[in-house]
């Protein structure tokens, strides 16, 4: 497609449960970032890939976050154990990869957890 | 480290007034910064960016924002306003020298009212 592409749309799920959601980036661009938006929030960063490896993952808040890129292209963001302070809308973005360059953001994976 | 201060939760204007959204940053070295705008139930949209150069840039949709080093500011700015201006508009900064992630600031909300 045209633009980024998230799914799924709306993920609720229980507590202690675990979760993936998946990005798939614009063709062709390198770079891809995954963010957390929490209501009445901006966007928080959370990962950052350059092709397949993660370039910068300081944004994750603990260990039961884990992404990965293995192609280059899709991205799953995985959540271990959820708890109920994990829901938030997940975002993810593409972007030509120049740190000069804007990032195209998908609509965005919803997040309830009971 | 680098942060983006959005001082206003709201903001309200006439339809046909001038529009101003705040925003300051900081970052250790020299920004780039970006503004977007987030429609209800829709994905996070580029509006315009600052790089180099000129300090008033031009974006999307007849806004503009004006780069202020001295006061580290981007204040967005429209001449004029629409009812269909008013979304969530969101100010983020890059810090050139140390990184690709993009910071957010929360956020403000813009109603144009008719």
């Amino acid at each position: 497609g045209a633009g980024v592409s998230q799914t799924p749309s709306n993920k609720v799920t229980e507590k202690g449960k675990y979760v993936e959601l998946r990005c798939d980036p614009i063709s062709g661009h390198t770079a891809l970032y995954w963010y957390r938006q929490s209501l009445g929030q901006g966007p928080e960063f959370l990962i950052y890939f350059q092709g397949t490896g993660a370039a910068d993952d300081s944004g994750l808040p603990n260990d039961r976050f884990f992404a990965v890129r293995p192609e280059g292209s899709v991205s799953t963001l995985k959540i271990q154990r959820t708890e109920r302070g994990d829901s938030a809308v997940y975002l993810c973005a593409s972007s030509l990869g120049q740190n000069t360059g804007e990032l195209f953001f998908g609509e965005g994976s919803r997040l309830t957890v009971l | 480290a680098q942060s983006v201060a959005q001082p206003e939760d709201q903001v309200n204007v006439a339809e046909g007034n001038p529009l101003t959204v705040k925003c300051t940053y900081s970052v250790s070295g020299n920004p780039y910064l970006f503004w977007y705008v987030q429609y209800p139930n829709r994905g996070l949209q580029f509006l315009l960016k600052y790089i180099t150069g000129d300090n008033l840039v031009k974006g999307s949709y007849g806004f503009e924002a004006e780069f202020n080093k001295s006061q580290t500011s981007f204040h967005l700015k429209k001449p004029s306003a629409l009812v269909s201006d008013s979304a969530l508009y969101f100010c983020a900064v890059r810090d050139r020298e140390s990184g690709y992630a993009l910071n957010f600031g929360k956020g403000t909300s813009l109603l144009v009212t008719p």
